[in-house]
């Protein structure tokens, strides 16, 4: 089975950074992911890591270190329409695990 | 391309009422998924599908069936409906884990907003 933490809830200034955690166990690991997802709508594909370190994309950056089931989302530059859930998902090796299994996700709020 | 379109965006039932949520995606992908979500509870698997004519349960499947005819199509029916099936329910598709394409990112569709009475 696979189980996923990361905080229920998070606040920050416009223009600052952020970091929000994820710690997961898995019996398989195929990948983790950091989605978005604003208010009444869909989630959106933010990140993906397979590999320990950093991978960055603009004001975001994603950090994995699968020896200690660890992953941070790193927000910079924190702008008003950041504020949304941010969803941190783990894929596994077989069965339905071949899916996402999705963290309750930290909703981020952004304050002026 | 639409991508993952879901239908209807919202849904009144009674309990013990029946219906089937749309899902259609336009990216040929093999995989398709149905996730509740609930406050607090994030995204729990309900079934998925692996490639048309396959299906198979997730973490929640009880009071949901699937099937998949077509690559395109992954229908969700609720049999009996009951206020705890009172939900988000999104639909999403992606790639096969051996296509090659290592991301294999998940596109989800807008959602279907259910209450049931």
């Amino acid at each position: 089975g696979q189980n996923i933490d990361q905080p229920t809830e998070m606040t920050a200034t416009e223009g600052a950074i952020v970091q929000i955690n994820c710690t997961y166990q898995t019996s398989g690991f195929n990948g983790l992911f950091w989605y978005q997802q604003h208010a009444g709508e869909a989630p959106t594909f933010l990140s993906y890591n397979v590999l320990d370190g950093l991978e960055e994309k603009g004001r975001f950056s994603s950090f994995l270190s699968r020896s200690k089931g660890y992953s941070y989302l790193l927000l910079k530059e924190l702008q008003m329409k950041d504020s949304a859930s941010y969803l941190c998902a783990v894929r596994g090796l077989s069965g339905s695990a071949r899916q996402l299994t999705f963290g309750s996700g930290t909703q981020l709020t952004v304050l002026p | 391309n639409a991508g993952v379109t879901q239908t209807p965006k919202f849904q009144v039932l009674k309990t013990g009422q029946s219906m089937t949520l749309q899902c259609a995606q336009d990216m040929n992908h093999e995989y398709m998924s149905w996730y509740r979500q609930d406050p607090g509870m994030g995204l729990r698997l309900i079934h998925y599908s692996v490639g048309a004519g396959i299906t198979d349960q997730g973490e929640v499947p009880n009071g949901y069936n699937v099937s998949r005819s077509t690559t395109e199509d992954f229908p969700l029916r609720l049999l009996s409906a009951a206020p705890s099936q009172t939900s988000v329910y999104f639909c999403a598709s992606s790639y096969s884990s051996t296509s090659g394409r290592a991301k294999n990112i998940q596109y989800f569709g807008a959602g279907t907003r259910l209450s049931v009475l």
